[in-house]
C-alpha cells in the first residue's frame, strides 16, 4: 500500500519557473525522501529530511517537512527542461519499511 | 565505480511460468532492496537483504522470494506468474540496511507477463 500521496498528480510549467510538489503521509516516520525517475527508469535519490528537521536545501531543491500535518513539499527553483520527470516521496518508519507515494509527473516546457 | 546493474533489462513470460531477476550492487554495498513498480499500485517495497539474510519483507505473496549471495549479489524469483506481476522491478543497493541516503537504484527489469 502507498504511504504518501503526492499532489498534484501532474504539473506543467515553463522553463525558469518554480515547481512545487507536495506529499502527505499517514503514519509516524523516521525520514522522508524525495526521488526523481525519468520515464520508466531507475530512481535517483534527491534529498532526505529527517523527522526532526523542518527544512533542507540542495542546490535548486528545497524540501520542507511538517510532521504535525504529516506533509512535505519539494520546491525546484528555476526549473529546466531536464527536470522533466516523475517525483516521488518515500517514507521510512521504525521498522525500516519504506513506502512510496504515487508521484507527481512534472513537465518543464522549454 | 560501476552502478547497480540489473539483468535482464526486459523479459516476457507467460502466466504460470517462473522468473528470476538478478541484481549486482555497487562494490562495497552489502544491502540490496527490491521494489515493484506498476501503474496501478505505484512503487512498493518487496524485500531487503543484508549479509545474505532477509531483513524486511513487504506485503507480497509467497510467490515472491529472493536471496543474497556472499558477494552481495541478489536474485529475486517470482513463481507461478500472474498477469498482474507485469511491472518494472527495481533493485537498490546501499552500504548498510536503512542507509537511504546512500541507496542507489538500478535501471530496473521490465517484466511483461502474457
Amino acid at each position: 500500500s502507498q504511504q504518501g500521496e503526492e499532489d498534484p498528480q501532474a504539473l506543467s510549467i515553463q522553463e525558469g519557473e518554480n515547481a512545487t510538489m507536495n506529499c502527505s503521509y499517514k503514519t509516524s516516520i523516521n525520514n522522508l525522501q524525495w526521488y526523481r525517475q525519468n520515464s520508466g527508469r531507475g530512481l535517483v535519490h534527491l534529498i532526505l529530511i529527517r523527522s526532526n528537521e523542518r527544512e533542507k536545501h540542495s542546490g535548486r531543491l528545497r524540501v520542507t517537512l511538517d510532521t504535525s500535518k504529516k506533509s512535505s513539499s519539494l520546491l525546484i527553483t528555476a526549473s529546466r527542461a531536464a527536470d522533466t520527470a516523475s517525483y516521488f516521496c518515500a517514507t521510512d518508519d521504525n521498522n525500516n519499511d519504506m513506502r512510496f507515494g504515487a508521484g507527481t509527473r512534472l513537465t518543464v516546457k522549454p | 565505480k560501476a552502478g547497480v546493474t540489473q539483468t535482464p533489462r526486459y523479459l516476457i513470460k507467460t502466466r504460470g511460468q517462473q522468473v528470476t531477476l538478478s541484481c549486482s550492487p555497487i562494490s562495497g554495498h552489502r544491502s540490496v532492496s527490491w521494489y515493484q513498480q506498476t501503474p496501478g499500485q505505484g512503487l512498493q517495497f518487496l524485500f531487503e537483504y543484508f549479509s545474505e539474510t532477509q531483513r524486511n519483507k513487504g506485503n507480497f505473496p509467497g510467490r515472491f522470494s529472493g536471496r543474497q549471495f556472499s558477494n552481495s549479489r541478489s536474485e529475486m524469483n517470482v513463481s507461478t506468474l500472474e498477469l498482474g506481476d507485469s511491472a518494472l522491478y527495481l533493485c537498490a543497493s546501499s552500504i548498510r540496511p536503512g542507509g537511504w541516503e546512500t541507496q542507489y537504484f538500478g535501471p530496473g527489469t521490465r517484466l511483461l507477463v502474457l
